[in-house]
């Protein structure tokens, strides 16, 4: 079957920086997204990544080890408004490209 | 903003009751997924639409359909509606090409009473 795991929530300070992790189980692997969601809120990409490595985008940072099934996104220099939850989300070519998504992770930040 | 558009933007029915929900797509985007998504929960994927076809469909009932319209805009039916329908609706646009990130419309909130 197809499975994606996140922690559940994490808590981080402002100014500080957080790595939310993410493992999958899936076949047909063909990419994996992180998306930032604010409650009540859609979705908002984040980052893509394909292969193996790290893809850096302002303070946001993501990895991929396509191996181990795990990737990890990095938050640097923390904000309050980066207090959301945050989506991975694995798009699987033998279910015609489709996008299974984790539960995601609540980031709560403390002044 | 990513010129996704849903309405409406939120939504009470009454069990039973049938509902329809509409997605315009980013300009170009030519292929439209949906998504249901319950609080607290990731994202379920009803089904995509390219091309006015159905391209694929999740684990939900037939009483969830769709269209897709030659602009590419979208519409997601649900019949008899139930509790658990309950949810955040999310259309999603994107090219149908294996790069391709899908960009989010704000959704449709529905609650059934």
């Amino acid at each position: 079957g197809q499975n994606i795991d996140q922690p559940t929530e994490m808590t981080a300070t402002e100014g500080a920086i957080v790595q939310i992790n993410c493992t999958y189980q899936t076949s047909g692997f063909n990419g994996l997204f992180w998306y930032q969601q604010h409650a009540g809120e859609a979705p908002t990409f984040l980052s893509y990544n394909v292969l193996d490595g790290l893809e850096e985008k302002g303070r946001f940072s993501s990895f991929l080890s396509r191996s181990k099934g795990y990737s990890y996104l990095l938050l640097k220099e923390l904000q309050m408004k980066d207090s959301a939850s945050y989506l991975c989300a694995v798009r699987v070519r033998d279910s015609n490209y489709q996008l299974i998504w984790g539960a995601g992770t609540k980031l709560i930040i403390k002044p | 903003e990513t010129g996704v558009t849903q309405s409406p933007t939120h939504l009470i029915k009454t069990r039973g009751q049938q509902v329809t929900l509409r997605c315009s797509s980013q300009s170009g985007h030519n292929t439209v997924s949906w998504y249901q998504q319950a609080l607290g929960q990731g994202p379920q994927f009803i089904f995509q639409y390219y091309r006015e076809e159905e391209n694929g469909r999740g684990n939900f009932p037939p009483r969830f359909s769709g269209l897709q319209f030659p602009n590419y805009s979208s519409e997601l039916n649900v019949n008899a509606l139930e509790l658990d329908d309950s949810a955040l609706y999310l259309c999603a646009s994107s090219l149908k090409d294996s790069a391709e990130t899908q960009y989010f419309g704000p959704g449709t909130r529905l609650l059934v009473l």
